[in-house]
């Protein structure tokens, strides 16, 4: 079955970079999202990357994904205090219904 | 910028009581959905549903739960006799397209769900 792990907190200095990873179990899986939930907000697709991709880069977003070893990550370059977050890594399959398998998500707390 | 919305923001029951979480989805939606996530736990899938009816379900959703779309706004999801089990947040999406092709999901703030 599908199961998709992360760690559960981050600590970063504001300006330095922060990479949350995530580990999936389903080589199938098609798209890899991550998503972030501010406080009091709903979770919001923040990127995403087809499994045909090894990276993907989107202004101070980097998503790095190694299929061999089911493993993504997401790094925040220039860590700012508005991106104190919880982050959600998930993933979905073509063929299936795109819904997507979450991980129970990573609290980024950035301090000054 | 269009957004999913929820009601209530935080409910309070009783065990045994019915309880109806209620969301707006984007209006041009489709699809919605229903997931929830356990305090510490991941999000789980509930149910989608498209076309007035449920189109997949996860195990959670037993005979306890319904989804509803009353109306051309509303979709809610119904708990009939509630568990001390059913206490965590639950959040609503919603997308315009489905199982065809690739979706984003719009989230909702999530309903927090306590059961006493």
């Amino acid at each position: 079955g599908e199961d998709v792990e992360q760690s559960l907190f981050l600590s970063v200095r504001e300006g330095d970079s922060s990479v949350i990873n995530c580990t999936y179990t389903d080589s199938s899986s098609t798209y890899l999202y991550w998503y972030k939930q501010e406080p009091g907000a709903g979770l919001q697709l923040l990127t995403y990357i087809f499994s045909n991709m090894d990276m993907k880069q989107d202004q101070r977003l980097t998503v790095l994904l190694n299929k061999k070893d089911k493993h993504l990550s997401l790094r925040i370059a220039d860590t700012q205090t508005g991106d104190s977050a919880i982050y959600f890594c998930a993933e979905a399959k073509r063929g299936g219904s795109y819904i997507p398998t979450f991980g129970r998500g990573t609290s980024l707390i950035v301090h000054p | 910028e269009p957004e999913v919305t929820q009601t209530p923001s935080h409910q309070v029951t009783q065990m045994g009581q019915e309880v109806i979480l209620r969301c707006v989805p984007i209006s041009n939606h489709l699809y919605f959905y229903w997931y929830r996530q356990i305090l510490g736990q991941k999000v789980e899938f509930l149910v989608s549903f498209y076309n007035n009816e449920i189109s997949e379900k996860s195990e959670i959703f037993d005979d306890q739960f319904s989804v509803e779309r009353p109306d051309g706004s509303n979709f809610t999801l119904k708990i009939r006799s509630t568990k001390l089990e059913d206490s965590a947040m639950y959040f609503c999406a919603s997308s315009l397209a489905g199982e065809s092709s690739y979706n984003e999901q719009f989230f909702g703030p999530g309903t927090r769900l306590t059961v006493l």
